[in-house]
């Protein structure tokens, strides 16, 4: 019954390597994020979907790129990681593209590139 | 942009004392402004959030208040006990996104 999941939950590699982050949320909402925290905990938001459709995309690298296939799904894929991609990553839902809808956070993905 | 200030970093009481925590935000139009708890290796979960039309909203032990002239909002938790020891963020909205200030790390000693 959990509300919103990601996979996987750690996740070690190289630099130069491609990965990806799953998330996926049961709550039926429209909207979902990813956002990246930093080794200093600042929770920042990268991008945000509103019903398969893109629509908040901060200044991230475009090694970083987003797919949603429905709703209900949004994944994070990641080209050429390096260092400075290390975080935990934490994927969001709410029930509406306004932000003054109460988020759920996955449980968050850390990365570490070495 | 929006930007929003927290302080302090940490906070480090005694169980039984109170804690407060401030944040000041840079954009007028911002209009909800939500507290997340983060323990240590878990997601971030709402605690208690205001709106832009209210001054004070209380919920037990916890209770935010928010003075929109001075762009100030403050968490504070009353009776501390050791379980509240975590980070909270506090952040700010005004149309499509949530910005968070920096963190408090509050620790409550037995």
């Amino acid at each position: 019954d959990t509300a919103v999941s990601q996979t996987p939950k750690y996740l070690v590699t190289q630099m130069g390597n491609d990965k990806s982050i799953k998330c996926e949320q049961n709550l039926g909402h429209d909207t979902m994020y990813w956002y990246k925290q930093d080794s200093k905990k600042f929770l920042k938001i990268m991008f945000s979907y509103n019903n398969k459709e893109l629509i908040i995309n901060e200044t991230v690298p475009n090694r970083f790129s987003p797919k949603s296939p429905d709703k209900a799904h949004l994944n994070l894929h990641i080209n050429s990681l390096e260092l400075g991609d290390s975080a935990v990553y934490f994927c969001a839902s709410s029930p509406g593209p306004r932000s003054s809808y109460e988020q759920y956070f996955g449980p968050g993905t850390r990365l570490t590139v070495t | 942009g929006e930007n929003v200030e927290q302080h302090p970093s940490t906070l480090s009481v005694q169980e039984g004392d109170s804690a407060v925590i401030k944040c000041t935000y840079s954009d007028s139009a911002s209009n909800y402004f939500p507290w997340y708890k983060q323990e240590l290796g878990k997601r971030p979960q709402l605690i208690i959030d205001i709106r832009s039309n209210v001054g004070e909203k209380k919920d037990q032990r916890i209770a935010v208040t928010l003075n929109k002239t001075a762009k100030h909002f403050s968490l504070h938790i009353t009776e501390t006990q050791p379980e509240d020891s975590a980070v909270y963020f506090c952040a700010a909205s005004a149309t499509d996104k949530l910005i968070f200030g920096t963190g408090t790390r509050l620790q409550v000693f037995p």
